[in-house]
């Protein structure tokens, strides 16, 4: 079975401070991940993925995961958070085509 | 052009009735998906549908019928509403044929209230 775990339901970060969501993952064979953003009465996003090859994923606004086998995470990082980054983030595996989602981070950002 | 549009938006309806939401997809996808959100913001899968057929059925109560009458669109009807129904609906496409690498886009949602 596949799962993702998600480390810390709410996260706040202060604007232009870094930003680190983790995501661990289990699977029996290799992991296809995925982030997704949702902002407020919104449908989710595709921020980023990682299928194959390169193991630093580089997303939309600024955002970048590192896929690490060693430590099963996909840990989501931005350099600079801005007030628009305030949404819930979910991680995601895939096993054919269905996702598992994580249970999301929310994350807020402080003036 | 909404890729993944849904309607309505909101429905508020009492114990008992029967609803449908309504999902189309113009992104020329051949695979679509309906997600249920509850109120802890989980999500999870309730059916996939490939090119009109059933390919993913959760462990989703037989009240939940979708319908596909092309690919382009995915219905899901619901009989005698329950409380337990009260949650935000996503539609989903994706290209199909990718498989796991697929990347998923979602519609906004339907806000389903049950009184």
């Amino acid at each position: 079975a596949q799962s993702v775990t998600q480390l810390g339901s709410h996260v706040s970060v202060s604007e232009g401070a870094l930003v680190l969501l983790r995501c661990n993952y289990s699977s029996s064979v290799p992991p296809y991940l995925f982030w997704y953003v949702q902002y407020p009465n919104q449908g989710l996003q595709l921020l980023l993925k990682y299928t194959t090859g390169a193991t630093l994923v580089k997303g939309i606004n600024g955002f970048e995961a590192e896929f690490k086998k060693s430590e099963t995470s996909f840990h989501l990082t931005k350099p600079s958070a801005h007030m628009s980054d305030a949404a819930e983030y979910f991680c995601a595996v895939s096993r054919n085509e269905k996702l598992t989602f994580g249970t999301g981070t929310r994350l807020t950002i402080i003036p | 052009d909404t890729a993944v549009s849904q309607t309505p938006k909101y429905l508020v309806t009492q114990m008992g009735n029967d609803k449908s939401i309504k999902c189309e997809q113009n992104l020329g996808h051949d695979t679509m998906y309906w997600y249920k959100q509850d109120s802890k913001k989980f999500l999870k899968i309730m059916f996939s549908y490939n090119n009109k057929e059933l390919i993913i059925n959760e462990t989703v109560p037989n009240r939940f019928s979708p319908k596909s009458p092309d690919k382009a669109h995915l219905n899901l009807h619901i009989n005698s509403l329950e409380l337990g129904d009260s949650a935000v609906y996503f539609c989903a496409s994706s290209r199909g044929g990718g498989g796991r690498t697929d990347t998923q886009y979602f519609g906004p949602g339907t806000r389903l209230t049950v009184l």
